[in-house]
């Protein structure tokens, strides 16, 4: 089954220890995304990756970082997480992003820290 | 002024009429248009796209593009307490070094009562 997955899915935390959110595609897709959303304020992306090797700041970049190593792995790493950055992450991946390209989502992460 | 607005609603609807969702944008470099529908507590999942002006239909969904008035909607015919959800408007920017990136508004969120 094609699909997008994220671990964990629900994380409590308390500020500055260190975490990573891991996201994973199974359909061969190059472009891979991160998002966080807030009441409000819709979805607003974190990084998004080209490609392997290959990752670039969103709206909303600071506190995060990324990495792609592998084609199918995004995970996104949280340095020393901040009570701001609870939120509902969602990880999602197209085959491209071009103009018509359906971007797939994942179930989602919610983090709260405290 | 946000990229893409929504009226956040809720717009609240009786069984079986027209619910009509709007969205604007203010990026004339946008080609493509989105509409994602979401779940309480799920991950957006594709409904529609379209990026010529004009209407596009899909069984009960109907999207509608005006560029000229930066303008894009969504009509859902026949409504059913199922369509309860928040629609998410989402546009892909063609140009500069913005290619590519879907930005999301905030949501509308659609309540349809029996």
């Amino acid at each position: 089954e094609a699909q997008v997955t994220q671990n964990p899915r629900y994380l409590i935390t308390v500020t500055g220890k260190k975490l990573t959110v891991t996201c994973s595609q199974n359909m061969n897709h190059e472009y891979m995304s991160w998002y966080r959303q807030d009441p409000g304020l819709g979805l607003r992306q974190i990084y998004y990756s080209m490609n392997v090797e290959v990752t670039d700041k969103g709206d909303v970049p600071e506190g995060y970082k990324v990495s792609r190593k592998e084609k199918r792995n995004f995970p996104l790493i949280l340095e020393s997480p901040s009570p701001n950055q609870t939120s509902l992450y969602f990880c999602a991946s197209s085959l491209v992003q071009g103009l018509s390209e359906t971007q797939y989502f994942g179930p989602g992460t919610r983090l709260l820290v405290l | 002024q946000k990229e893409v607005e929504q009226n956040s609603g809720p717009l609240s609807v009786p069984e079986g009429a027209i619910a009509s969702l709007n969205c604007t944008y203010s990026d004339r470099g946008s080609q493509s248009f989105f509409w994602y529908r979401q779940y309480s507590g799920k991950s957006p999942e594709l409904i529609m796209f379209i990026y010529s002006n004009g209407d596009k239909e899909d069984g009960r969904f109907t999207a509608q593009l005006n560029k000229a008035s930066q303008y894009v909607s969504l009509l859902i015919r026949d409504s059913q307490p199922s369509d309860s959800a928040t629609y998410l408007c989402a546009v892909i920017n063609a140009g500069g070094t913005s290619y590519g990136k879907l930005t999301f508004g905030q949501g509308t969120i659609l309540t349809v009562h029996p």
